[in-house]
């Protein structure tokens, strides 16, 4: 079945730095979506993006989907200790396919 | 006050024991899911559904057995076949397939 990777698996961050977590298909994707998960929650959707090199904003989040429709990233600046959590990505094109997500853990 | 439930919260059963996990949704969405989720593993679908009174296997189905007789309702039982039952359950729903999935808050089932 179709396989969505992500990179990192796991990423340490600083408090107030910048980091970027990605997502990579094999094949082109109707659509890409953002997930986040809280340590001990459940996973909540954030945002999805449907057109080739589309770029989306939610305050420090920045998504963008590639020209090509089989790669995405999430970029976060000014990383905060509310940032903890696991991100998903989820693709596909007649049924979802999530990654394993990428574990951010922040130093204060 | 719309969206996903899942009960309980929490689960304990004896090995050997089949054990029916609840979801219910009041989002109207036609299709449900089942994922497990272990420790660095992300979510691995189990069963989904997209139409009362179907369902197709997921990718790791043997063990688990549902049904889905209401729009609203998506139970999962877990068998004595399952080898490895001890993991998080998360149910979704979502209005179609490929589309944003709703998750419920899950159900953490620990078989002794």
């Amino acid at each position: 079945g179709q396989q969505v990777m992500q990179i990192p698996q796991y990423q340490h961050v600083q408090e107030g730095e910048d980091f970027t977590t990605y997502c990579n298909s094999s094949t082109t994707l109707s659509n890409i979506q953002w997930y986040k998960q809280r340590p001990g929650g459940h996973p909540v959707f954030l945002i999805q993006l449907v057109k080739s090199g589309e770029v989306k904003k939610q305050k420090r989040l920045t998504f963008q989907f590639g020209e090509a429709k089989k790669n995405s990233s999430l970029h976060i600046t000014a990383t905060q200790t509310t940032d903890v959590g696991t991100y998903f990505c989820a693709g596909g094109n007649n049924r979802l396919a999530f990654g394993k997500g990428n574990q951010v853990v922040v130093i204060p | 006050d719309g969206g996903i439930t899942q009960s309980p919260k929490y689960l304990f059963r004896k090995e050997g024991q089949n054990v029916t996990l609840s979801c219910e949704q009041n989002l109207n969405h036609d299709a449900m899911y089942w994922y497990r989720q272990d420790p660095g593993q992300g979510l691995r679908l189990i069963y989904y559904s997209q139409i009362v009174n179907d369902f197709q296997k997921g990718d790791i189905a043997e063990g688990y057995s549902v049904s889905r007789e209401k729009k609203e309702s998506f139970p999962l039982t877990v068998t004595s076949a399952q080898k490895n039952p001890t993991a998080f359950y998360l149910c979704a729903s979502s209005r179609g397939l490929a589309v944003p999935q709703y998750f419920g808050p899950g159900t953490r089932l620990t078989v002794l």
